[in-house]
C-alpha cells in the first residue's frame, strides 16, 4: 500500500510569487492535514480537509489555502510569498476522526 | 488552548541503555490522544505510540513505552535497548477527541551513542 505522497520535494520561490504543493493520500484516507515546519516556532497546524470541505483551520494569514478533490487528493496554495513562509510543509492523512495519521516525507520550500 | 511542552531540547543515550524522554501538556478536555512521533533526518514523521486519555493502562509499541499521568498531565516515553537507529527527533503531540489537528512540542532531538 503506498504512503502519503508530496510533490515536489524541494521548492525555491522568489518572494511575491506564489506556489502549489501536492498532497496525495493512502488510498481509503479520507482526511488531509497541513503543517507547517520550522527551526523557529516548530510545527503548526495548517488546515484539515475531510471529503473535500475544509474541516478546520490553524492561526495562518489568507495567504495560505487549501482544497481537496473528489480523489482525496490535496492542494494547498500560498500566494505573495515572504521569506518567512520558508519551511518545511507536511502532509498527514488519515481514514477519518480519531484514526491515525500518516506523515508524508514534506515538501521544503525555500523562499528567496 | 491546548499546548505540548518538551523540557529536554536535546537527550544521548548509549547503544542498549534506556532513555526516557519527557512531555507535559495543558488541557481542560477529559477526551483527548497522545502520540510520540519520530522524525529521522528523511523528516518523514513516524508514529511511534498513541495513548488514548480513557485509558488507563499505559501504551507499549516493543522497546518504546510510556508512562501517562493524565492528573498531572504528563506523558514521558522509554526507549529501552536504544538502537543507533532510534536517533532522531521525536516529537510529542496532543490531539483533541473529534478533531484531527495536533498540537506538537518543540521536540527532543536523541544521539544514540556506540
Amino acid at each position: 500500500k503506498a504512503g502519503v505522497t508530496q510533490t515536489p520535494r524541494y521548492l525555491i520561490k522568489t518572494r511575491g510569487q506564489q506556489v502549489t504543493l501536492s498532497c496525495s493520500p493512502i488510498s481509503g484516507h479520507r482526511s488531509v492535514s497541513w503543517y507547517q515546519q520550522t527551526p523557529g516556532q516548530g510545527l503548526q497546524f495548517l488546515f484539515e480537509y475531510f471529503s473535500e470541505t475544509q474541516r478546520n483551520k490553524g492561526n495562518f494569514p489568507g495567504r495560505f489555502s487549501g482544497r481537496q478533490f473528489s480523489n482525496s487528493r490535496s492542494e494547498m496554495n500560498v500566494s505573495t510569498l515572504e521569506l518567512g513562509d520558508s519551511a518545511l510543509y507536511l502532509c498527514a492523512s488519515s481514514v477519518g476522526r480519531n484514526t491515525e495519521a500518516f506523515f508524508g516525507q514534506g515538501t521544503r520550500l525555500t523562499v528567496v | 488552548a491546548q499546548t505540548v511542552t518538551q523540557s529536554q531540547p536535546e537527550m544521548s543515550v548509549q547503544e542498549a541503555e534506556t532513555v526516557t524522554l519527557s512531555c507535559t501538556y495543558d488541557t481542560s478536555e477529559s477526551d483527548y490522544y497522545l502520540f510520540w512521533y519520530k522524525q529521522p533526518p528523511s523528516r518523514q514523521m513516524i508514529l511511534v505510540i498513541r495513548q488514548e486519555a480513557y485509558k488507563q493502562q499505559n501504551a507499549t509499541e516493543n522497546r518504546f513505552s510510556v508512562n501517562f499521568q493524565k492528573a498531572a498531565k504528563s506523558f514521558s516515553l522509554k526507549i529501552s535497548d536504544s538502537q543507533l537507529g532510534d536517533a532522531a527527533m521525536y516529537f510529542c503531540a496532543y490531539r483533541s477527541a473529534g478533531d484531527n489537528d495536533m498540537r506538537f512540542g518543540a521536540g527532543t532531538r536523541l544521539t544514540v551513542k556506540p
